[in-house]
């Protein structure tokens, strides 16, 4: 059974803060991914990572930087937090099965607000 | 841009009765598409996927591919209060190294007892 954790289920943070936001993933999948969710907007990607150390930008990249120093580890950084950053924050990993069968698995959110 | 459209609605349909999701993508070249289900404060889970135009089946629910047409659906069938959340579509498209999903805004589902 595929599990993806997230380190906090709810944060709060003043403006300015520096904020980090982990996900483990214990399936050894090779991608690892970084949403955030907003009503109306649904669901955007902010980073990628296919391998460790590798990243590329999803669509909403900027005001996060991210870090994967190990394949099960993938981090948010949000490095001067703004109240436009309140959100939930989705991490999800999938493994490269082939193009039609990759499934993305979520953990269960964090829920960030930025006061 | 690639874009996933969904009616955000609500749906509401009555207990036992058929539920019928519909999603148009933009892009032609899209080869997979994914169904997840997201109960209020809960993270996606994955209900299934299809790449093949026609009709995928598991248990209660059904997927439609049209190609085509640019569209793919998602039936349920006997609809129970439990399958009340937000659907959500999403597609396949290639990126560097991997594979990134482009999801719709998600239909609210409300199946009433």
């Amino acid at each position: 059974d595929v599990k993806v954790t997230q380190s906090s289920r709810y944060l709060v943070k003043r403006t300015g803060e520096k904020v980090f936001l982990e996900c483990v993933q214990d399936m050894d999948h090779e991608n690892m991914f970084w949403y955030r969710q907003d009503p109306g907007l649904g669901l955007r990607l902010i980073y990628f990572s296919y391998d460790v150390k590798m990243k590329e930008k999803g669509d909403i990249p900027e005001g996060y930087s991210v870090s994967r120093e190990k394949k099960e580890r993938f981090s948010l950084i949000l490095e001067s937090a703004s109240t436009n950053q309140t959100s939930m924050y989705l991490c999800a990993s999938s493994s490269p099965t082939g193009l039609y069968q990759e499934t993305q698995y979520f953990g269960p959110g964090t829920r960030l607000l930025v006061l | 841009q690639k874009e996933v459209e969904q009616n955000s609605g609500p749906l509401s349909v009555p207990e036992g009765a058929i539920a019928s999701l519909n999603c148009t993508y933009s892009d032609r070249g899209s080869q997979s598409f994914f169904w997840y289900r997201q109960y209020s404060g809960k993270s996606p889970e994955l209900i299934m996927f299809i790449y093949s135009n026609g009709d995928k089946e598991d248990g209660r629910f059904t997927a439609q591919l049209n190609k085509a047409s640019q569209y793919v659906s998602l039936l349920i069938r006997d609809s129970q209060p439990s399958d009340s959340a937000t659907y959500l579509c999403a597609v396949v498209h290639s990126g560097a190294g991997s594979y990134q999903l482009t999801f719709g805004k998600g239909t609210k589902l409300s199946v009433i007892p």
